[in-house]
């Protein structure tokens, strides 16, 4: 079973800051994936990414993932309360079953 | 995308009793899987729900605890046996491998908050 590690945990910072949430694994994935989830809700998919080296920006959400596609990262800019959520990161295996690990997961609250 | 209803949205169970989650995908999926959650958690994989096979449970769930059914690619259910107290959790239902879509993405129920007394 490939493990991710996210980190940090917890986070807590004023509207406007930026920060970033990493994902961390000593296994290569085929894509990883980012999800948002707020309380009495289920996940929503944010983005995929795929390809080593990958970009891809949301608005003022910018996801990275690594070269060696072991890693990635969340980057948000003049964060806003309505950031505040369970952020998770979820690594899908090579080959054709593709299984779905997810980390720990992050909660950020932006405080107004 | 697609977009998974679950029913009930929460439901408050006494002990010993059994509760079925209902889990209604509006497109069809290759795989659909049920999670546990607990509030401000990770998720964890209870199992894979197969069409017209058993399901494929993870380590630390069996089939008399959670039995599952898969009727068609669109529909699933989840019940949760003889329960106590310590069952008491967020259930989410998701799908994979939408008709025209990547394999890869994921989406998610809203969840079913189960509370056992």
């Amino acid at each position: 079973t490939q493990l991710l590690e996210q980190s940090p945990q917890f986070l807590s910072i004023q509207e406007g800051e930026n920060l970033t949430v990493y994902c961390n694994s000593s296994s290569v994935f085929s894509s990883l994936q980012w999800y948002r989830q707020e309380p009495g809700e289920g996940p929503v998919l944010l983005v995929t990414v795929v390809t080593g080296g990958e970009v891809k920006k949301l608005k003022r959400l910018t996801f990275q993932f690594g070269d060696a596609r072991k890693d990635s990262s969340l980057h948000i800019t003049a964060a806003q309360p309505g950031d505040t959520g369970l952020y998770l990161c979820a690594g899908a295996e090579r080959g054709g079953y593709q299984k779905v690990t997810f980390g720990i997961g992050t909660k950020l609250q932006v405080i107004p | 995308s697609a977009v998974i209803s679950q029913k009930p949205s929460r439901d408050i169970c006494q002990r010993g009793t059994s509760l079925t989650i209902q889990c209604q995908v509006d497109s069809q999926v290759t795989m659909m899987f049920w999670y546990r959650q607990q509030p401000g958690q990770s998720l964890t994989l209870i199992a894979t729900a197969n069409q017209g096979s058993e399901a494929t449970y993870e380590s630390g769930f069996v089939i008399d605890k959670f039995p599952i059914s898969r009727p068609n690619l669109t529909f699933s259910t989840l019940t949760v046996s003889n329960m106590s107290p310590e069952d008491s959790s967020i259930y989410l239902c998701s799908a994979r491998g939408l008709a025209g879509g990547p394999s890869y993405e994921q989406y998610f129920g809203p969840g079913t908050r189960l509370t056992v007394t």
